[in-house]
């Protein structure tokens, strides 16, 4: 079975400051894609970043960027110079190129950005 | 724009009532999907189509039915038969394989 488990169910940072959250899975195949996608108070699921499995480098957006560990299966999110509209849940997910096009999404962490 | 249409953004379903909630995309993508959001929940999904006609069960498909007669359109029926329905419904479509998934609105659904 495949499981995405986020470990954080609540976190807060000051702005300005760095945080991570969270994410590992658990999967038997060797090639997925990994995603975290943040959804806002305005209920919006928006694509923050995307790793490729078989990269070994790390993908990072901006302020945003990954620590991938595919032997730990392990893709934590970084936030780096927090700011007031990072405030949202982070849910992390990955999918498969074998199964039909499904999506496996773990519980989400809440993030507040302290000002 | 290119996007993904949900509508209505709120919906009231009386008891033993059938609701359907609208998801039109105008992406081009193959593959659509709806989930089903509760609080303190992750997203769970319902049901998924990979190509016109055709569609599979998610995890939580009981209670709920669906079609996809053309490419943009993958409409989802709340049926009687879903005794718990007030949720938040979010569709999603994405074009490829390894590519993320590209999401509505969203419609929130609740009893009267």
């Amino acid at each position: 079975a495949q499981t995405v488990t986020q470990s954080q169910p609540e976190m807060s940072v000051q702005e300005a400051e760095t945080v991570t959250l969270s994410c590992t899975y658990d999967t038997s195949e060797n090639n997925y894609y990994l995603f975290w996608y943040k959804q806002p108070p305005s209920r919006q699921m928006i694509l923050v970043i995307r790793q490729e499995a078989y990269k070994q480098q790390n993908a990072t957006e901006n302020r945003f960027s990954v620590n991938f560990q595919k032997a730990a299966k392990s893709f934590s999110l970084k936030i780096s110079d927090s700011q007031l509209g990072d405030t949202a849940m982070y849910f992390c997910a990955f999918t498969l190129p074998n199964t039909g096009n499904q999506f496996y999404f773990g519980t989400g962490t809440s993030l507040t950005v302290i000002p | 724009d290119g996007g993904i249409t949900q509508s209505p953004k709120y919906l009231f379903r009386k008891e033993g009532q059938n609701v359907t909630l609208s998801c039109e995309q105008n992406l081009n993508h193959d593959a659509m999907y709806w989930y089903r959001q509760d609080p303190g929940q992750g997203l769970r999904l319902i049901y998924y189509s990979q190509i016109v006609n055709d569609f599979q069960k998610g995890d939580i498909a009981e209670g709920y039915s669906v079609s996809r007669e053309k490419k943009e359109s993958f409409p989802l029926t709340v049926t009687s038969a879903q005794k718990n329905p007030t949720a938040f419904y979010l569709c999603a479509s994405r074009w490829g394989i390894g590519q993320p998934q590209h999401f509505g609105d969203g419609t929130r659904l609740s009893i009267l």
